[in-house]
């Protein structure tokens, strides 16, 4: 079946360094792919949409300069939190949609920023 | 915007019994997706509903969608320690099948042996 690989899986950092996550569609070209973000005990939140070769949209209280996103081409997007700090730390997860129709998420990432 | 409210929020079963959660839509559903998922580790896919009045099943999960398609229900017969886990529910924001979810609030299922 079809598979997103994220990477890292976890990672911690000192505050003010940046992060980059990974998510890549290992066997099939994603036109769009999600970034969400989740915080201890609570629902999945959509942070963009990422389109390849283009802007990423963000949504409504997102901060684009920090969340900045890359989708360079149908198999990859990245995700980079610029100058994180604690109240960064969260679980950010990543989904592909395929050029056929299939939605498939990543494994997730867990970032924790000392 | 659309929202999804699922209920209960969390549920204590005793092995062997029925449980069913429940996501309500404020907007027509036009692709309902449900996801197992432990805090801090991916979702795994359960099922996708499209049409109003669809059923499926895996093992001893079952899924429906109401036929106005603004209401899924997520029912386990039989539940085993290994049902344990968030169940949430997620439903594509477009008119059509656009791969952008919204979630719902996740229900927190114990299974007690």
């Amino acid at each position: 079946g079809a598979v997103v690989s994220q990477h890292p899986s976890r990672v911690i950092c000192k505050s003010g360094t940046s992060v980059k996550i990974e998510c890549r569609s290992l066997d099939f070209q994603a036109t769009t792919m999600f970034w969400y973000r989740q915080f201890p005990k609570q629902s999945l939140m959509l942070m963009a949409t990422s389109n390849e070769g283009s802007k990423a949209t963000y949504e409504q209280g997102v901060e684009k300069d920090k969340f900045l996103i890359n989708h360079a081409s149908l198999t990859l997007s990245t995700l980079t939190v610029t100058s994180a700090h604690p109240e960064d730390s969260s679980f950010y997860i990543c989904s592909a949609y395929g050029t056929g129709g299939g939605l498939f998420f990543g494994s997730g990432t867990q970032l924790s920023v000392l | 915007s659309q929202e999804l409210e699922q209920s209960p929020q969390s549920l204590i079963v005793q092995e062997g019994k029925n449980l069913t959660i429940n996501c309500t839509s404020s907007k027509t559903l036009y692709g309902l997706y449900w996801y197992k998922q432990k805090y801090g580790e991916g979702l795994i896919f359960l099922m996708m509903l499209q049409k109003g009045g669809e059923e499926k099943s895996h093992e001893k999960i079952t899924a429906k969608l109401d036929e106005k398609k603004q209401q899924s229900s997520l029912h386990i017969t039989a539940s085993q320690p290994s049902h344990a886990g968030i169940y949430l529910c997620g439903a594509d924001i477009g008119s059509g099948n656009t791969g952008k979810l919204i979630f719902g609030q996740g229900t927190t299922l114990q299974v007690k042996p």
